[in-house]
């Protein structure tokens, strides 16, 4: 099978402090990793695709800067969210695009962070 | 931009019931669907990937349809068991990247 990992699974920080998520695929390279934000009782929504060497791609209304990404291997990619804020608190979700040309269209999931900002 | 809706948002069956539950997406043209589960603060699983070609796919008490031209995918659990309680993810990908999701179902199976 195909393994993503994120850490921490849960960090609890201070208004104004900055937080990194690790992003990882254990067991597979991955060129494109997806990083998606959760909040309660609603959809996954897409934040930005992370692309390995390369700048990330944000989506509308996702502001770069304060959601910096940092994709520097095939296995990992960061998500730092800087000068948090309450309003950031949310469950953020990674995805891993495996690489390998017979499973093209399947996206490995890591178990999230609960990102509480007091 | 792509629309995903979930319905119903949350369902309660006894143990043992056959259940279905519904995804529709505005924009057919896509590339393919996945049925995702997602159990309370826990990342997610896929369950069944649907290429946009295919009509179903079965993966033991699990099987999705689709109907790309309605717009329409399906999600049917047989014999329904308690440990299938969670939240079902229907999501949609127009580019074979990235995935738009809908609300999710609750499910709960009681004993």
């Amino acid at each position: 099978g195909a393994v993503v990992s994120q850490h921490p699974s849960r960090v609890i920080c201070k208004s104004g402090t900055s937080v990194k998520i690790e992003c990882r695929s254990l067991d597979f390279q991955a060129t494109t990793m997806f990083w998606y934000r959760q909040f309660p009782k609603k959809s996954l929504m897409l934040m930005a695709t992370s692309n390995e060497g390369s700048k990330a791609t944000y989506e509308q209304g996702v502001e770069k800067d304060k959601f910096l990404i940092n994709h520097a291997s095939l296995t990992l990619s960061t998500l730092t969210v800087t000068s948090a804020h309450p309003e950031d608190s949310s469950f953020y979700i990674c995805s891993a695009h495996k690489s390998t040309s017979g499973d093209t269209d399947t996206q490995y999931f890591g178990p999230g962070t609960r990102l509480t900002v007091l | 931009k792509q629309e995903v809706t979930q319905i119903p948002a949350a369902l309660s069956v006894p143990e043992g019931e056959n259940l279905v539950l519904n995804c529709s997406f505005t924009d057919s043209a896509i590339y393919n669907l996945q049925w995702f589960r997602q159990d309370p603060g826990k990342g997610l699983t896929s369950l069944l990937l649907i290429q946009s070609s295919q009509r179903e796919q079965t993966s033991g008490r699990l099987n999705a349809s689709l109907d790309k031209s309605s717009g329409r995918s399906t999600l049917y659990i047989a014999a329904s068991q308690p440990g299938d309680s969670a939240t079902y993810l229907c999501a949609v990908s127009n580019s074979g990247y990235a995935l738009n999701f809908g609300k999710g179902t609750s499910l709960l199976v009681t004993p």
